[in-house]
């Protein structure tokens, strides 16, 4: 079974810092996903990615397939991007997705 | 599209009774799952399909049930519910397996007294 281990488990930051949470894991992957859960709420895909970088809007996700290590960044951070953010990663036959326990980001004013 | 749609949002339960969570999607998608997320437990799978008529077990698949008659349909059955089942279930699609994006429902919160 994959080992999936994110960082920090809890990151309070001002408004409009610049936001790295990161993912860890044990065994290689074709795909990774990038999870987010407002509280009280559902899950909102944000980004899947098997290499490089990807972006969308302030968000920016990478991935280090020889490391074994994805980073979600936030630039230029807001409140509304108070959450918890999840990696997930499927298993080689891509019929099981693994989770990470989540970062819960508050961003204060 | 109505996309992932769950049903019910709120449930309680007692010790023993039965009951069915609803899940369809519109999209067409082949792979459905369902998930319980406890509070620093992370998300856990219990029971996914990679088609109509195909499921499978995930990861902590006791005391529930699944079936997939049709592609748009995935009801998740407790069969006799216990304390240990009080969690926060979501339900997700995709078009092909984990390894496309995920659409998720918006969960039920289920207690079980």
């Amino acid at each position: 079974k994959n080992e999936v281990e994110q960082s920090p488990q809890n990151l309070t930051a001002q408004e409009g810092e610049f936001i790295t949470i990161n993912c860890s894991y044990s065994v290689g992957i074709s795909a990774l996903h990038w999870l987010q859960q407002h509280p009280g709420g559902g899950i909102v895909s944000l980004f899947m990615l098997s290499s490089g970088k990807k972006k969308h809007g302030r968000l920016i996700a990478t991935i280090n397939i020889q490391e074994k290590h994805s980073s979600l960044h936030i630039t230029a951070s807001h409140p509304r991007d108070s959450a918890v953010y999840i990696c997930a990663l499927p298993n080689f036959g891509n019929e099981k997705l693994t989770f990470g326990t989540g970062t819960r980001l508050t961003i204060i004013p | 599209n109505a996309g992932v749609t769950q049903t019910p949002k709120f449930q309680v339960l007692k010790t023993g009774q039965s009951m069915t969570l609803q899940c369809a999607q519109d999209m067409n998608h082949e792979y459905m799952s369902w998930y319980r997320q406890d509070p620093g437990m992370g998300l856990r799978l219990i029971h996914y399909s990679v088609g109509a008529g195909i499921t499978d077990q995930g990861e902590v698949p006791n005391g529930y049930n699944v079936s997939r008659s049709t592609t748009e349909d995935f009801p998740l059955r407790l069969l006799s519910a216990a304390p240990s089942q009080t969690s926060v279930y979501f339900c997700a699609s995709s078009y092909r397996r984990a390894g496309n994006t995920i659409y998720f429902g918006e969960g039920s919160w289920l207690t079980v007294v």
